[in-house]
């Protein structure tokens, strides 16, 4: 069974940082793309950033490049999305993905991780 | 930037009876559009690919149709487990992928 687990999330000040990482298992990640999208309260799904299988394309919203960095460790099957920088509107639920990089829907998601940026 | 537009905002309907919704985007984004399921504390669960294809273990009660620019989610005879915040997504023109703000189908 394909399961995505995120953690890392909790309070940051503005400015601050956080980094999340999602575990992921039931297949064989190092041949997938790998997705983060947010959910803000009350708004709608936003994608944040995409990372191919070997790690070496990455794509990002303009909302957050320049602040944000996703990566990847295939040998332990982890993803990873630092935030620096970060701005009270980057508060939100961030949920990893598999998926992504070119037409191609999000076939699996984690349970997401709270992010809140406040001072 | 494909924006993409959901109708209606919300929708109550008695268990049993049926659900249509509505997805429109900007632009055409051929059949390279997805829907999916959300409930509260839970992951976003993909129902439909290329706007009529079931994902797996997906119930035939769930259907997709529409290309171009207009679609619709169609779910007959709704089960209890089916009240649940649905989203659309456009995967034609990356980056970015974009999603519609949701319709929240109630329980009558």
């Amino acid at each position: 069974e394909v399961q995505l687990l995120e953690s890392g999330g909790g309070l940051a000040q503005p400015g601050g940082s956080l980094r999340l990482s999602c575990a992921a298992s039931g297949f064989t990640f190092s041949t997938y793309a790998m997705s983060w999208v947010r959910q803000a309260p009350g708004k709608g799904l936003e994608w944040v950033s995409d990372i191919s299988g070997n790690g070496g394309s990455t794509y990002y919203a303009d909302s957050v490049k320049g602040r944000f960095t996703i990566s990847r460790d295939n040998s332990k099957n982890t993803l990873f999305l630092q935030m620096n920088s970060l701005r009270v509107e980057d508060t939100a639920v961030y949920y990893c993905a598999k998926g992504g990089l070119g037409r191609i829907p999000f076939d699996c998601w984690g349970q997401g991780t709270l992010v809140t940026v406040s001072s | 930037e494909i924006l993409m537009t959901q109708s209606p905002a919300s929708l109550s309907v008695s268990p049993g009876e049926g659900a249509t919704l509505s997805c429109r985007a900007s632009q055409s984004v051929s059949s390279n559009l997805a829907w999916y399921q959300h409930k509260p504390g839970q992951a976003p669960r993909l129902l439909i690919y290329g706007a009529s294809t079931r994902a797996t273990g997906i119930p035939a009660r769930f259907s997709g149709s529409g290309s171009g620019t207009e679609f619709t989610l169609t779910i007959s005879s709704l089960q209890s487990e089916d009240f649940a915040v649905y989203f659309c997504q456009q995967y034609h023109n990356w980056p970015p992928y974009t999603f519609g703000q949701g319709t929240k189908l109630e329980i009558k």
